[in-house]
């Protein structure tokens, strides 16, 4: 089975651009989350859905982030402005929905983004 | 969210045993505890979760201290993939299917 998918896997822009992040869940789960990892801050959370409804965006910097899932199956992450200090690797992960004590979370391969 | 404390890092020899540490002295009695581990440039993977009794899995061993104030995850005989950041943390159950990541152990494998 195909795991989480993301992409781009690497995107290099300039200040002030517009950044669109796609992640693909694994079929048939029904958490998605976005990370950021960055040297400093480590891994942090981002916003996380829940049959495709939003339940935490508490980790979001700003206004110049927002997500979106459209459906079961994409969402999306995006920037926009885009500043420099964005630069970091973007995680998506899914989750079956399940009892506690069952909350794994599969992980895609990143997105590495440069804002120049 | 009940906070777990790791060492920055470890080291092992190739084909040996590896006991990575890791402290919740706050621990709730309904709180899980899981491992996650990250391969360099990957994103992270699961490795292995529980409540109160010791744990196995094709990845490692989990073993719950009996006043569960400490865990300790075991991989039997590590190997140079091993090699990666492994993190400790604790779920809080109910509908909040967050997990929070601290900064976790980096294990270095010799050959």
């Amino acid at each position: 089975d195909a795991g989480v998918i993301q992409s781009p896997r690497h995107e290099v822009t300039e200040m002030g651009q517009e950044v669109t992040l796609r992640c693909k869940p694994i079929s048939g789960h029904n958490s998605l989350f976005w990370y950021r990892q960055t040297m400093m801050r480590g891994l942090e959370l981002l916003i996380y859905f829940n049959n495709n409804v939003p339940i935490d965006d508490s980790g979001m910097p700003e206004d110049r982030f927002s997500a979106k899932m459209p459906n079961a199956s994409f969402s999306t992450l995006k920037i926009q402005p885009s500043e420099p200090r964005d630069s970091a690797v973007y995680f998506c992960a899914s989750s079956p929905l399940g009892l506690a004590g069952r909350k794994t979370q599969y992980f895609g391969p990143g997105t590495r983004l440069l804002v120049l | 969210d009940a906070k777990t404390t790791q060492p920055n890092s470890m080291e092992s020899n190739e084909e040996e045993p590896v006991h990575l540490p890791c402290n919740h002295s706050t621990i709730s009695g309904t709180d899980y505890i899981h491992w996650y581990r990250q391969l360099p440039s990957q994103g992270p993977e699961y490795v292995i979760h529980g409540l109160t009794s010791n744990v196995n899995n094709r990845m490692a061993s989990l073993a719950i201290a009996e006043d569960r104030k400490s865990s300790t995850l075991i991989l039997h005989r590590a190997t140079l993939r091993d090699a990666a950041v492994y993190y400790c943390i604790l779920d809080s159950g109910g509908s909040n299917y967050k997990l929070t990541f601290g900064k976790g152990t980096l294990l270095t494998v010799n050959p």
